[in-house]
């Protein structure tokens, strides 16, 4: 089957850096999403990876490796409204979206 | 404001009920989209529109039955549903259908809940 793994929840302190983790095993790749979620609102579109390496937009930078399965979302100088539910979802070879049960970041001052 | 609006965002409900969800998308998208947000888990695909068109129904139980009257409109009708429907329902476009590969953008969801 079809999987995407990411921790259910991270703790960190306001002005540090954080990295969120997400595994997959899918049927094919055709990209990787990074969204974010606050409570009661929409997710919103964060970052796409189909090619190995960096991407780096402000304070967050997104890694893919498809070798691995593996890809992250690094949060840097983190603030307040970083808190959030932060979601990864797998594009696979049908192009069928596959999303992991995201991860709930805490931000404490 | 993402361009993609949901009506009602809350609604309370019993089984014996008829209700519908309403989602109007403002980017000139020509996909829409049904998603189920339960707790702790991974959102799940109910129905895809292309070109008003469906083409495709995870298996969703037939007391979920969507409609699409134009590229920006989307609705959701609900009848005799069950405790377990309870979840967040989530609307989305994009521009050409998942195969696209274009960017999914989502409504703030209809937070529903079945008594």
């Amino acid at each position: 089957g079809q999987n995407i793994d990411q921790p259910t929840e991270m703790t960190a302190t306001e002005g540090a850096i954080v990295q969120i983790n997400c595994t997959y095993q899918t049927s094919g790749f055709n990209g990787l999403f990074w969204y974010q979620q606050h409570a009661g609102e929409a997710p919103t579109f964060l970052s796409y990876n189909v090619l190995d390496g960096l991407e780096e937009k402000g304070r967050f930078s997104s890694f893919l490796s498809r070798s691995k399965g593996y890809s992250y979302l690094l949060l840097k100088e983190l603030q307040m409204k970083d808190s959030a539910s932060y979601l990864c979802a797998v594009r696979d070879s049908n192009y069928q979206l596959i999303w992991g049960a995201g991860t709930k970041l805490i931000i404490k001052p | 404001e993402t361009g993609v609006t949901q009506t009602p965002r809350h609604l309370v409900m019993g089984m014996t009920n008829k209700k519908s969800l309403k989602c109007e998308q403002h980017l000139g998208h020509n996909a829409m989209y049904w998603y189920k947000q339960s707790a702790k888990k991974p959102l799940e695909l109910m129905f895809v529109y292309s070109l008003e068109e469906r083409v495709e129904n995870n298996s969703v139980p037939s007391r979920f039955s969507p409609e699409c009257p134009n590229s920006s409109h989307l609705f959701l009708h609900l009848h005799t549903l069950q405790p377990e429907d309870s979840a967040l329902y989530l609307c989305a476009s994009s521009q050409g259908g998942q195969d696209s590969g274009n960017t999914i953008y989502f409504g703030e969801g209809s937070w529903l809940t079945v008594v």
